[in-house]
């Protein structure tokens, strides 16, 4: 089974202060993904990245950056935070060959 | 471009009932289409898929799905609603490019009434 796991499954955080957010696969997959979720807005994809050191902005990328060093590994930044980045973060995997995607559990991160 | 409508936030049925969660789409390349589903406070799970062959797809706990080129639909069944179908459901279509990009749609809350 595919394996998706984010480092925290809730974060609270001040404004202005440096968040990562990380997800790490078990899989092997080339392409990992960024989401945010928000009531109403469904999905909206923040970063991808298609191969290590690669990466594309997304629909969303205003506020963030990403990183990925090693395959498995796909980090989310958040630089200096700020309120309307409170929300549900999703990280997802998945291979070159095939499209659906596997998701981690989500990060619920809160700025106050 | 590859878009995804799907057709009602919220769908409430019966326990037992006959649920049908409605999903449109366009795509300018041949369609890969997915339906996720999403427990509260989980990530999304595939429950089943089309890329090619069989039109009808079958998928986990019991959905189903059919693929309808000409009416641009792929609408999730399932028979008889069990309360823990409870959950929001995602369809999604795959976008253009290699990089495995899908486009979601806002998702439909399913409530299962007993």
């Amino acid at each position: 089974d595919v394996k998706v796991t984010q480092s925290s499954r809730y974060l609270v955080k001040r404004t202005g202060e440096k968040v990562f957010l990380e997800c790490v696969q078990d899989m092997d997959h080339e392409n990992m993904f960024w989401y945010r979720q928000d009531p109403g807005l469904g999905l909206r994809l923040i970063y991808f990245s298609y191969d290590v050191k690669m990466k594309e902005k997304g629909d969303i990328p205003e506020g963030y950056s990403v990183s990925r060093e090693k395959k498995e590994r796909f980090s989310l930044i958040l630089e200096s935070a700020s309120t309307n980045q409170t929300s549900m973060y999703l990280c997802a995997s998945s291979s070159g060959s095939l499209w659906e995607q596997y998701f981690g559990p989500g990060t619920r991160l809160t700025v106050t | 471009a590859q878009s995804v409508t799907q057709l009602g936030s919220h769908v409430s049925v019966s326990e037992g009932a006959l649920v049908l969660l409605r999903c449109n789409y366009s795509s300018s390349v041949p369609p890969y289409l997915f339906w996720y589903v999403q427990y509260p406070n989980q990530g999304l799970q595939l429950l089943l898929k089309y890329t090619t062959g069989a039109t009808l797809v079958k998928g986990i706990n019991g959905f189903e799905a059919e693929f309808k080129k000409s009416e641009t639909s792929f609408h999730l069944t399932k028979p008889s609603a069990h309360m823990s179908d409870a959950a929001e459901y995602f369809c999604a279509v795959r976008a253009g490019g290699s990089a495995g990009k899908s486009t979601f749609g806002d998702g439909t809350t399913l409530t299962v009434k007993p």
